[in-house]
Formats: structure tokens, C-alpha cells, sequence
């Protein structure tokens, strides 16, 4: 199995410009979700998603859009590019086993808006 | 004040030493409380991941969850280089459909 797949690994953006970073898992996980990384910031969540059809905000939505069509796919919008949107990205899947809720993470978007 | 303060270190030991690890957090809601660690430029992987108080060993490494001084803990016997990475403490309620809340991180750094 390949996991939580994202693409790209590297991007440059201007700032103004809009893209989709994706992310698929293989795993049949019903929960999907998308964290940005900051030096000094930890992981924070942007948007995350209970099932196709249902998503919600997490701690720092704007500027960001997302929707979840297939229990795969979990596509994270940049309408609007800005400087401050300059992070390392991660999507994540999981699901609940017993009490726990186990994450998979991708290997990252690093993405920088010039 | 963020929910969850992580020491963001960074934190140097030789070979060998005990490293700890440590976490405060004000949300007493928590329940669910996980250690990820996160090798250079890849993504967080599960470490171990433990429910309200008390220890749990995995190997070298043993969790400990103080639920009274809202204080969570991640120690690590007998360090290798190997373990050099970022350690992020993380937390959540129940069945949140992925919302973690994470610490800042702890680079640790293990020199042979």
C-alpha cells in the first residue's frame, strides 16, 4: 500500500496565484485532514473532513478551501496565494481504533509564496 | 497562550543518556494524548499514544501522562543517534475525525 500520497513535493507560487495541492490515501480511512507546519508552531490544522461530502474548519482556514468527493481524495485550495501561506503542508488519514484515533501522514508539500 | 506548550529545544545528549521529553497543556477535556516523531523532511510518524493517566512502555520508551498537573512526558533509555528527530506531543478528544492539537515540537539531537 502507498499510504497518504501528496503531490507536489515542492512548489513556488507568486503571490495572487491559486493551486490545488492533492492528497490520496489507499487505505479506506474515513477521516482526512490537512495540517500546516511553521518553525516554532507545531502542526496546526487547517481543514479536516468526517467523510466524502463532509468537511469542516479546523484552527487556520483562510485562504483555504477544500472538498472531499471520494473517501480518497482530499484536495487543499490556495485561492489566493500570500507570503504568509509559505509552509510545509501535510495531509493526514485515520481512524478509530477502540478509544484511539491513529494518524497517517504524507510526506509534505513544502510550498513557498514569493 | 497556545493549549499545548512543547519546549522547542534544541535539545543535544550523547549516546547512550535518558533523554525526557515533556508537554503542558490547560484543555483538561483531553483525553487522548500521542507522541509523534518526525525525521528530517518526511511526515510525522506515530511514536506511542496513550488514554488519560498513567505509564506505558514501549521498548525504550515510555509515555507518561499526569492528567492532575495537566503534564505529559516522553522518556527515552539507552538514546542512539537513530533517534535523532523532532519529537511533537499531541492531543485530542474522542473520535475527532483527525483534529490533533500538536505541541511546537522538541528537536533532539543524539551524537554517538
Amino acid at each position: 500500500n502507498a499510504g497518504v500520497t501528496q503531490t507536489p513535493k515542492f512548489q513556488v507560487l507568486k503571490t495572487g496565484q491559486s493551486m490545488t495541492l492533492q492528497c490520496a490515501q489507499d487505505m479506506n480511512h474515513e477521516y482526512m485532514s490537512w495540517y500546516r507546519q511553521d518553525p516554532g508552531m507545531g502542526l496546526r490544522l487547517i481543514h479536516y473532513s468526517v467523510g466524502a461530502g463532509i468537511t469542516d474548519q479546523g484552527e487556520v482556514p483562510n485562504g483555504y478551501n477544500v472538498s472531499r468527493s471520494t473517501t480518497e481524495d482530499f484536495p487543499l485550495r490556495l485561492l489566493s496565494a500570500a507570503p504568509s501561506q509559505t509552509s510545509v503542508y501535510f495531509c493526514a488519514s485515520s481512524y478509530q481504533q477502540g478509544v484511539y484515533e491513529k494518524l497517517f501522514f504524507g510526506s509534505g508539500t513544502q510550498l513557498s509564496v514569493l | 497562550q497556545k493549549e499545548v506548550e512543547q519546549d522547542p529545544g534544541p535539545l543535544s545528549v550523547p549516546e547512550g543518556a535518558i533523554v525526557s521529553l515533556n508537554c503542558t497543556y490547560s484543555n483538561s477535556a483531553f483525553q487522548y494524548f500521542m507522541w509523534y516523531r518526525q525525521y528530517s523532511r518526511k511526515g510525522p510518524e506515530l511514536l506511542m499514544y496513550t488514554y488519560s493517566s498513567g505509564n506505558k512502555e514501549d521498548g525504550r520508551f515510555t509515555a507518561q501522562v499526569d492528567k492532575s498537573s495537566k503534564y505529559i512526558s516522553l522518556f527515552i533509555r539507552d538514546s542512539q543517534p537513530s533517534d535523532s528527530a523532532t519529537y511533537l506531543c499531541a492531543m485530542s478528544l474522542y473520535n475527532q475525525g483527525g483534529k490533533l492539537i500538536f505541541g511546537q515540537g522538541t528537536e533532539l539531537s543524539v551524537k554517538p
